[in-house]
């Protein structure tokens, strides 16, 4: 079975800093990892995916994350961290063996990002 | 096409109720998806549609719930009996069969079992 894990529940960052939001993954064969993010009371909306080639894939509002295949890691990064990024970040991971997409999150992670 | 959209947003009812919540997707995307999502938690998967067939169901999806997607557009998700372990977030997604693998996420539907 495929699995995320988010370590932390809580992120806290000053605006301006780089800010880290840590994923590690757990799948059978080769993983698709995606970031997603949800504002309060809102959907999820798509940040990033890794697929395949690239280890480090940049995504919407200057994020980025960086796949590391030997630690099993996905991190998500940004260089600057703006107030208005605070938010829930999902980490998640394609089911390959169910074959329709279906994706397998994390429990996610609240950042805050202070002035 | 705004994105995928999910009707009611919000959705208040007794417990022993039924509900019934509404997923418009994309227009060309061909597969569904439901999840849900409860406080302090991911979203779990619930069940997905390719055009009308359901291909997947888990086992959270209790014989209380039931889904359709009758024309391979919109599809609905039937809650019946509510109880108050049902008081959630109820989110629809969209993807297409060989575009962008990723999938993307109405706004969600909101229930209270009260």
């Amino acid at each position: 079975a495929q699995s995320v894990a988010q370590p932390e529940d809580q992120v806290n960052v000053a605006e301006g800093n780089p800010l880290t939001v840590k994923c590690t993954y757990s799948v059978s064969g080769n993983p698709y990892l995606f970031w997603y993010v949800q504002y309060p009371n809102r959907g999820l909306q798509f940040l990033l995916k890794y697929i395949t080639g690239d280890n480090l894939v940049k995504g919407s509002y200057g994020f980025e994350a960086e796949f590391n295949k030997s630690q099993t890691s996905f991190h998500l990064k940004k260089p600057s961290a703006l107030v208005s990024d605070s938010a829930l970040y999902f980490c998640a991971v394609r089911d390959i063996g169910g074959g329709g997409n279906k994706l397998t999150f994390g429990t996610g992670t609240q950042l805050k990002v202070e002035l | 096409d705004t994105g995928v959209s999910q009707n009611p947003r919000h959705k208040i009812t007794k417990r022993g109720q039924n509900v019934t919540f509404r997923c418009d997707p994309i227009s060309e995307h061909n597969r569904l998806y439901w999840y849900r999502q409860t406080l302090g938690q991911g979203p779990e998967f619930l069940t997905y549609f390719q055009n009308e067939a359901q291909l997947e169901k888990s086992r959270l999806l209790s014989d209380r719930f039931s889904a359709e997607r009758p024309k391979g557009s919109f599809s609905t998700l039937e809650i019946q009996r509510t109880e108050q372990g049902d008081s959630a977030m109820y989110l629809c997604a969209s993807s297409l069969v060989g575009g962008p693998t990723e999938a993307f996420f109405g706004q969600g539907t909101r229930l209270t079992v009260v």
